[in-house]
């Protein structure tokens, strides 16, 4: 059964500070590796993909992907009370369509 | 542009009857899929479907089936509710070219 493993939290950080958010996944030959925010009683919206080694940046989201590691994670920085979710990381299974999610990391930004 | 819609977005079923949720998207995505969300667990996939006319198994397919009505449309049915049934059940369209899947709003089952 491939996997992907998430602290479940939550992780407290206070406004301003960087929340970093780590995922480990089992299956060596996954290439596309994601990050979804979900708040409370909503869907999860993709914020981040990665699909290289090293990392990638889009505002104040900074991804992270270690394919020897077999481990991803997202950077938040400047954090914000809205940014107070659940970061869900999902992974597509290797030679399919189809994505295996982590149970997420709740993340609480204090004000 | 209404993205990707769901209905109902509330249901309680007795144990052992039957249903089909519904999902739609207006997109022109190709890709769709069903997951389920329970407490603890995180999303787990169901079933999807790659194009119009296939369908495939996700981690989780026992109880349910699926029909890809068109392009658009993508259904799930539960035969036989069972307890074990009760969960948020979301859908999730995606392009061939990139892999951004948009997501329903979900679908609140209680099976008593």
């Amino acid at each position: 059964q491939k996997e992907v493993e998430q602290n479940s939290g939550p992780l407290s950080v206070p406004e301003g500070a960087i929340a970093s958010l780590n995922c480990t996944y089992s299956d060596r030959g996954s290439q596309s590796f994601f990050w979804y925010r979900q708040y409370s009683g909503k869907s999860p919206e993709l914020i981040m993909f990665i699909y290289s080694n090293g990392d990638k940046e889009d505002g104040r989201f900074t991804a992270q992907l270690n394919k020897a590691s077999q481990y991803v994670s997202l950077l938040i920085r400047d954090s914000q009370p809205s940014d107070s979710a659940t970061y869900l990381c999902a992974v597509r299974a290797s030679g399919t369509y189809k994505y295996i999610f982590g149970t997420g990391t709740r993340l609480k930004v204090l004000a | 542009n209404a993205g990707v819609t769901q209905t109902p977005k509330f249901q309680v079923l007795k144990t052992g009857q039957s249903m089909t949720l519904q999902c739609a998207q207006d997109m022109n995505h190709n890709s769709m899929y069903w997951y389920r969300q329970d407490p603890g667990m995180g999303l787990r996939l169901i079933y999807y479907s790659a194009s119009e006319g296939t369908t495939d198994k996700g981690e989780v397919p026992n109880g349910y089936n699926v029909s890809r009505l068109n392009k658009r449309e993508f259904s799930l049915r539960l035969e036989s509710a069972a307890p074990s049934q009760t969960s948020v059940y979301f859908c999730a369209s995606q392009t061939s070219l990139d892999e951004w899947q948009y997501f329903g709003p979900g679908t609140r089952l209680t099976v008593t």
